[in-house]
């Protein structure tokens, strides 16, 4: 069964500490996103990945960076968090040329910045 | 995710159809799609239809695609209560590669 696994299901986080949210998907998949998931607001686009160490910004990078050293592997950064990050962060890959069959999502990190 | 449009909420009775409908605005999208979320899940795709579809059925669901208008529906026949979820319909963007963009979700609400 294949999978993107996040590490954590729920983080708790102060305001201006630095938060690592990590993605691993075990499907070889050449691409990798992060959304954040608000209510009302649907899925907003982070950044995404095409290949190991190419990163481009999608619609809304303010305040995020990511990592991508490994290819199967996919960080997002919160450099110093602040409460108007307190999301639902979705990370998800596909293959190269295989769009049809879509994305295949994490299970999601609930990040609270208190 | 304001390109592509969709009402919040359905409400609906067991054993009803459902209808959920999504307008998009990039015409170049190859593909659009269908994603369930199921609560406190990441999202499945659910369905897919390739743009020179007018219909695509699978078992209780049927897409329609209206390309002239940018209009997507998702049909749920004999809705249950496990159909449950919040339904996000998305179209692709060229950005390098094709790049979904979710519209912002409808919650479905099936009442026994």
């Amino acid at each position: 069964d294949v999978k993107v696994t996040q590490s954590s299901r729920y983080l708790v986080k102060r305001t201006g500490e630095k938060v690592f949210l990590e993605c691993v998907q075990d499907m070889d998949h050449e691409n990798m996103f992060w959304y954040r998931q608000d209510p009302g607001l649907g899925l907003r686009l982070i950044y995404f990945s095409y290949d190991v160490k190419m990163k481009e910004k999608g619609d809304i990078p303010e305040g995020y960076s990511v990592s991508r050293e490994k290819k199967e592997r996919f960080s997002l950064i919160l450099e110093s968090a602040s409460t108007n990050q307190t999301s639902m962060y979705l990370c998800a890959s596909t293959a190269q040329g295989v769009i049809k069959y879509g994305y295949t999502f994490g299970s999601g990190t609930r990040l609270t910045v208190v | 995710g304001e390109d592509v449009e969709q009402s919040l909420f359905l409400s609906v009775r067991e054993g009803d159809s459902s209808v959920i409908n999504c307008t998009y605005t990039d015409s170049s999208s190859t593909y659009l799609y269908w994603y369930k979320q199921e609560p406190g899940a990441g999202l499945q795709l659910l369905t897919y239809i390739f743009s020179n579809m007018d219909m695509k059925q699978d078992q209780r669901l049927t897409v329609l695609l209206n390309k002239k208008d940018k209009h997507l529906s998702l049909r749920i026949a004999d809705t249950q209560t496990g159909d449950s979820a919040i339904y996000f319909c998305a179209d692709e963007r060229r950005r390098g590669s094709y790049i979904p963009t979710f519209g912002r979700g409808t919650s479905l609400i099936v009442h026994p």
